[in-house]
């Protein structure tokens, strides 16, 4: 199993741009997770979905953010426009249903700057 | 609502020094707790996980125990390596439907030769 995979690692942009970050969970796993790193504010969790569903969604800063999970095995969170204070790292998790006991799949993670 | 509270760091060893870093929750019932990992770079890694009151998680020498009374899941380690350096972050999970993990902030661990 490849685990968790994010796109692009890295993502550097201008302020004003579209930003997309990419997420394919572990086959199976039917709970995914958005969360945004920060030195100041630690991990915050931005929304997630259960069988590409979003279930919460109360997380996503402002209008600028939106997610989509199209289907079971990929996933996307937007920004539009992008401003410096978006800059962070994006972690993509997923999550078997019955997996409480399990903990998440983290992926490694994209580390967005915007300029 | 659910909380995590672990100490600030960071904490600085020498090799083979004990380590202890503090992790104290707020739940409501009985939630499953965890101790992730993250070393530079990368994304977050379970390091271990308790799921009921008194169970010992364990792996790769390092140790915790879900204490209910004192509502803790304190993560030791008899003798740290270079290693080992990294962040560590405390976690629950409540046993709600839709249960998600609530962290806490995170101890960056540094240990030198």
């Amino acid at each position: 199993d490849a685990g968790v995979i994010q796109s692009p690692r890295h993502e550097v942009t201008e302020m004003g741009q579209e930003v997309t970050l990419r997420c394919k969970p572990i086959s199976g796993h039917d709970y995914l997770f958005w969360y945004r790193q920060t030195m100041m504010r630690g991990l915050e969790l931005l929304i997630y979905f259960n069988n590409n569903v979003p279930i919460d969604d109360s997380g996503m800063p402002e209008d600028r953010f939106s997610a989509k999970m199209p289907n079971a095995s990929f996933s996307t969170l937007k920004i539009q426009p992008s401003e410096p204070r978006d800059s962070a790292v994006y972690f993509c998790a997923s999550r078997s249903g019955g997996g409480l006991s399990y903990g998440y799949t983290f992926g490694s993670g994209t580390r967005l700057t915007v300029v | 609502g659910n909380s995590v509270t672990q100490m600030e760091g960071p904490v600085t060893l020498s090799e083979e020094a004990f380590l202890t870093i503090n992790c104290t929750y707020t739940a409501t019932g009985y939630p499953s707790l965890f101790w992730y990992v993250q070393y530079p770079g990368e994304g977050l890694q379970l390091l271990l996980k308790a799921t009921k009151a008194d169970d010992k998680g364990s792996n790769k020498g390092f140790e915790a125990t879900y204490r209910k009374e004192t509502t803790s899941f304190h993560l030791e380690k008899g003798s740290v390596q270079v290693s080992d350096s990294a962040v560590y972050f405390c976690a629950l999970s409540d046993r709600s439907g839709y249960s998600t993990l609530t962290f806490g902030k995170g101890t960056m661990l540094l240990v030198s030769p």
